[in-house]
């Protein structure tokens, strides 16, 4: 699976957006980006995946360039409770294909 | 989205013992689960892939006979630790790929586990 690069931090204030950045220049063409998020000491949670075309769904959008290379998570209106580890994997759907995490980006949300 | 659970969330178990930890697809048949251990403030590293009615995958490092995997059915996959040393005091984390879903092989976390050997 490509690698990806992501800021190891960033601060958001409260309903404001919160756009994570994402570079997957190596991503190959049945590599599907997925974004997952760890809230401290909680498992992962699944926030959203595409392959090539802009996703859209309850809890952030998912923003992927033409060339693949890079994408954008966004938090429409970002809370307190959105603080979290944000992770973006490049993974191709198959049956044994895993997720191998980085080290994400920390997303501080303030008041 | 769909839902895994684990079981225990937290245990202490004494140096020596053994302590198994369960993992469970609520809502959907999960032919492939993974298990995953977590230092504190470190990523997430991936330890063995559990496929249903075979043997599980290990990643290299990880010892087969120390890990023990059993993924017995289709909804169930269990890790047991044995002979827990202290250094194996860690948040274990499992997942489970839903093959069908509205998300097609997405795959889905449990809460994760604490374990603290003493």
């Amino acid at each position: 699976d490509a690698k990806t690069t992501q800021p190891t931090s960033m601060d958001c204030a409260e309903g404001r957006a919160a756009n994570l950045p994402c570079n997957h220049s190596t991503i190959s063409g049945n590599e599907y980006v997925y974004w997952y998020r760890q809230i401290h000491s909680q498992g992962p949670q699944y926030i959203i995946h595409g392959l090539k075309n802009n996703e859209t769904n309850e809890m952030a959008s998912l923003i992927i360039t033409e060339d693949r290379k890079s994408s954008t998570l966004i938090l429409p209106h970002a809370t307190l409770r959105d603080t979290a580890v944000y992770y973006c994997i490049v993974r191709v759907t198959g049956t044994a294909s895993k997720l191998t995490f980085g080290t994400g980006t920390r997303l501080q949300v303030t008041l | 989205g769909a839902v895994v659970s684990q079981h225990p969330s937290w245990v202490i178990c004494k140096s020596g013992t053994s302590v198994k930890i369960e993992c469970r697809s609520l809502d959907f048949q999960a032919t492939t689960m993974f298990w995953y251990r977590q230092f504190p403030k470190q990523s997430l590293m991936l330890m063995a892939t559990s496929n249903e009615g075979s043997k599980a995958t290990y990643e290299q490092g990880v010892e087969k006979d120390k890990f023990l995997i059993n993924h017995a059915s289709l909804t169930l996959s269990t890790l047991t630790v044995t002979s827990a040393h202290p250094e194996d005091s860690s948040f274990y984390i499992c997942s489970a790929r839903d093959p069908i879903g509205h998300s097609g092989n997405t795959i889905y976390f449990g809460e994760g586990s604490w374990l603290t050997v003493v």
